[in-house]
């Protein structure tokens, strides 16, 4: 069973861009869960979607949203990039919310 | 805002030494608790998810406690291997209001295994 497929893997984007990353869950998981992780910081929660609704949302701006489609597929995307969102984007999916997520390789995003 | 707090940062022990490390979370008010692998260059792998006061799980050499009353869970890894080095995390999560849960998961930094050859 294919894993958890997040696209594109690398970005370079500049201060002021948009970007939307993408992922595509185990065939039959409908949690989806993003992830922010930066040196720093650590693993930090951006959002969680289930059945296409958005159910928890961590503490970042408003400038982070995201989406989920009928099939599960999920995007997120962030507006007017700051320098401060180099990071690597994390997605993990689960069939439902509390069991173990499953996470894709990432998204490393990188703003000039 | 939860703090969930893994001690000890980092830790370099020898192969086959067997180790510890330590998660702290609030124990107000728990749903579960999960264990997580992150090898470098790799996704998070799970290893866990516990739920139950008392639980104790096992895979393979590595094993896991949780006091949800004390609010900490151990995870033991026995002769300890090479390939055992990555970054362990844990991850809590609470309920919601109606008491389940949306499996909004909140990690601590991490604990650093290096064992040596």
């Amino acid at each position: 069973k294919a894993g958890v497929t997040q696209t594109p893997r690398y970005l370079i984007k500049t201060r002021g861009q948009q970007v939307t990353l993408s992922c595509s869950p185990i065939s039959g998981h409908r949690s989806v869960s993003w992830y922010q992780q930066t040196p720093g910081q650590g693993l930090q929660f951006l959002f969680e979607y289930f059945s296409e609704t958005q159910r928890n949302k961590g503490n970042f701006p408003g400038r982070f949203s995201g989406r989920q489609f009928s099939n599960s597929r999920s995007e997120m995307n962030v507006s007017t990039l700051e320098l401060g969102d180099s990071a690597l984007y994390l997605c993990a999916s689960s069939f439902i919310p509390n069991q173990p997520q499953h996470f894709g390789d990432g998204t490393r995003l990188s703003i000039l | 805002i939860l703090n969930v707090e893994q001690s000890p940062q980092s830790l370099h022990v020898q192969e086959g030494d067997s180790t510890n490390f330590t998660c702290s979370f609030p124990s107000s008010n728990f749903y579960a608790l999960h264990w997580y692998r992150w090898e470098t260059a790799k996704s998070p792998e799970a290893l866990f998810v516990m739920t139950l006061n008392g639980d104790e799980k096992k895979k393979g050499r590595i094993s896991a406690t949780l006091n949800t009353k004390e609010g900490y869970s151990y995870l033991y890894i026995k002769g300890s291997q090479p390939e055992d080095s990555a970054t362990y995390l844990c991850a809590f999560i609470p309920p919601n209001a109606g008491g389940t849960s949306y499996g909004k998961l909140t990690f601590g930094q991490g604990t650093i295994l290096t064992v040596h050859p």
